[in-house]
């Protein structure tokens, strides 16, 4: 597609349940990014993914985050047993060349527990 | 962990004025990029300085960099109300890193 799609724009939640949001990079992007934005702050890197290399995790704040990229393109971040600290919007971001020329965002999931 | 942090954290100017924002972080960087984010949703990209630039300018932005203070600047001239938006500073460590600060957020006043 012409930009980096994610879906759902907008997910509420009850506290306990799992949730799955999807980022759709930017076709040929090699590197997917995940953030964390939560209100009036700044981005929280959550994990990273180039190309066939294991992925970066050092960004999730616990096992109850995980995220996978198949087939080198399409990525869910799983979040499991969510609580309310988890409310937030989540960001991806794709970019081709190790983001030499900048990262392009999705719009981000904007992510409600309650 | 964040690694660029902005200064100042909000910056209110009249339509027509200079607004400068800036940027500093802790470790070497391959190069250092600026994003604009409009209601809280997805970035834009702006403008990327490579760490063996100085000054770098696109349109009404001027970009500078230092490295010697781990240092930057954003320049927006002439400034508009649509400028206004959150401002964040990323740096790149290993041109697969990315981390970006808390950004500053812009109002310019119509």
């Amino acid at each position: 597609g012409a930009g980096v799609s994610q879906s759902p724009s907008n997910k509420v939640t009850e506290k306990g349940k799992d949730v799955e949001l999807r980022c759709d990079p930017i076709s040929g992007h090699t590197a997917l990014y995940w953030y964390r934005q939560s209100l009036g702050q700044g981005l929280e890197f959550l994990i990273y993914f180039q190309g066939n290399s294991a992925p970066d995790k050092s960004g999730l704040p616990s096992d109850r985050f995980s995220a996978e990229r198949t087939g080198g393109s399409v990525s869910t971040l799983t979040i499991q047993r969510t609580q309310q600290e988890d409310s937030a919007v989540y960001l991806c971001a794709s970019s081709s060349q190790g983001g030499y020329y900048g990262y392009t965002f999705g719009s981000g999931t904007r992510l409600t527990v309650v | 962990s964040q690694q660029g942090e902005e200064d100042p954290q909000a910056l209110s100017i009249q339509e027509g004025e200079n607004a400068t924002m800036n940027c500093s972080y802790k470790t070497s960087i391959n190069n250092l990029q600026w994003y604009r984010q409009n209601s809280g949703r997805g970035l834009v990209h702006l403008i990327l300085i490579r760490s063996n630039e100085r000054e770098k300018h696109s349109g009404r932005l001027r970009v500078t960099l230092d490295t010697s203070k781990k240092s930057s600047s954003l320049l927006i001239t002439a400034s508009r109300a649509a400028d206004t938006a959150s401002y964040f500073c990323a740096t790149d460590r290993n041109n697969n890193d990315m981390r970006f600060g808390a950004g500053t957020r812009l109002t310019v006043k119509p």
